[in-house]
Formats: C-alpha cells, structure tokens, sequence
C-alpha cells in the first residue's frame, strides 16, 4: 500500500520560504511510469496543481508559481522537496504530496494526508 | 493553458437519487480526464480515469462517460457516504502538468 507523508512547518511569516518534505513509502520513487507532486487547496477553495517531477529529475510547473518553486527528487530517501519563496497570504492552503500515473501528467492515484501551512505575520 | 468548467456548482438530491455532473474543457482533451471525490477534512480520492474506466475499489454505481471536450460524472443511486465535492481533472497536458474543474458539491436535499 502506498503511502505518502506531508512534513514541515505549519506557519510562516510573509515574505518566508516554505520548504515541504513528502516521504514515500511502499513503492519505488524510482518508477517510471509514475511523477510526483504538489497539489494544494486554501481553505474553502479548489485544488491547484503545483508541479511534479520524475525520479530523473525532470520536472514541471504550474505558470503561476514557477518563478518561486523549486520541487527536487532524492531517490536514495525515496521522497521529493518542496520549496515556495516569498510567501503571501495567499498562499496559505492545504499542500497535498501526490503521485501521477505518467511521465509529465497523469490522472493522480494517491494523494498524502495534507499539511495546513498559514502564511501569517 | 487549457481551462475546466464545471455544472452546476451545487446540486441538491436524495438517497436514491440518480446523479450527473458535466465537465467542460476549453479545448479537446481526448479520454485524458479524471474525476475525484473530496469529503470534508479529506484528500480527494480517485473514482475514475480516462474519463471512464472505474479506479480499483471503487463502487460501480460511479460511472463517467465523455470525450474530447464534454465528460459526466453519474453516481447511479446516492448513497449517504457520497455527499461530498466532486472534481475534473485534465491530463492532457504535453507540457506537464494538469488542471481541475471548479467543483461540484452535493449536498442533500
């Protein structure tokens, strides 16, 4: 069964990075015929998809946010990283790690618990 | 980039009721469509992919049918548990990447 594990911190101040970690567990993050990625939905609101990455290393992002994302893969931990610079408000949501059936996209099979992080001074 | 609608937005109904949700896409996306089901406080769970093919452990009374630009998502009788928010996803994205639909919640009636 595969699970996968949200971690960091839960507030942040504007202007601050977000650094996640998502650890996987049962499977190989070294698959490939799998991405990995972040998705997240403030509260009340809509899922966003953030980007994913391939265990090579690859990875994709959504227009909104590349300037400020960085997602990186470590296969030897089996988990990927998130990282979102200048925080505002309105990035505070619920950041959900997942993985996608496909190289660059792909319909989203399994989705960690989520992480609430509060951008808040 | 390719945009996702959703209709309607909230949809009241009964235990027992027969239950369809239209998702849009701004442009042909072929069969590369899923749909999720969202309970409060929850990770959104997949119900179906390539726009028809029913995820494992699913209960068959979710159906999707669709293609290229015009999906539906029909759960066949209500059931108690399935009171929730529903989303699309496209997939067909050459250039990584994906997009969900707004929502749909139902709620009962």
């Amino acid at each position: 069964q595969l699970q996968l594990q949200e971690s960091g911190p839960g507030l942040l101040k504007p202007s601050e990075t977000l650094s996640l970690s998502c650890s996987v567990s049962g499977g190989s993050i070294s698959s490939n015929s799998d991405s990995w990625g972040w998705v997240r939905q403030p509260p009340g609101k809509g899922l966003e998809w953030i980007g994913s990455i391939f265990h090579s290393g690859s990875a994709y992002y959504n227009p909104s946010v590349k300037s400020r994302v960085t997602i990186s893969v470590d296969t030897s931990k089996n988990q990927i990283s998130l990282k979102l610079r200048s925080m505002t408000a309105a990035d505070t949501a619920v950041y959900y790690c997942v993985r996608s059936r496909g190289y660059a996209s792909g319909w989203t099979d399994s989705w960690g618990r989520g992480t609430l992080v509060t951008v808040s001074s | 980039d390719i945009q996702m609608t959703q209709s309607p937005s909230t949809l009241s109904a009964s235990v027992g009721d027969r239950v369809t949700i239209t998702c849009r896409a701004s442009q042909s996306i072929s069969s590369w469509l899923a749909w999720y089901q969202q309970r409060p406080g929850k990770a959104p769970k997949l119900l179906i992919y390539k726009a028809s093919s029913l995820q494992t452990g699913v209960a068959p009374r979710f159906s999707g049918s669709g293609s290229g630009t015009e999906f539906t998502l029909t759960i066949s009788s209500l059931q108690p548990d399935d009171f929730a928010t529903y989303y699309c996803q496209q997939y067909n994205s050459y250039s990584g990447g994906f997009t969900f639909g707004p929502g749909t919640k139902v709620d009962i009636k």
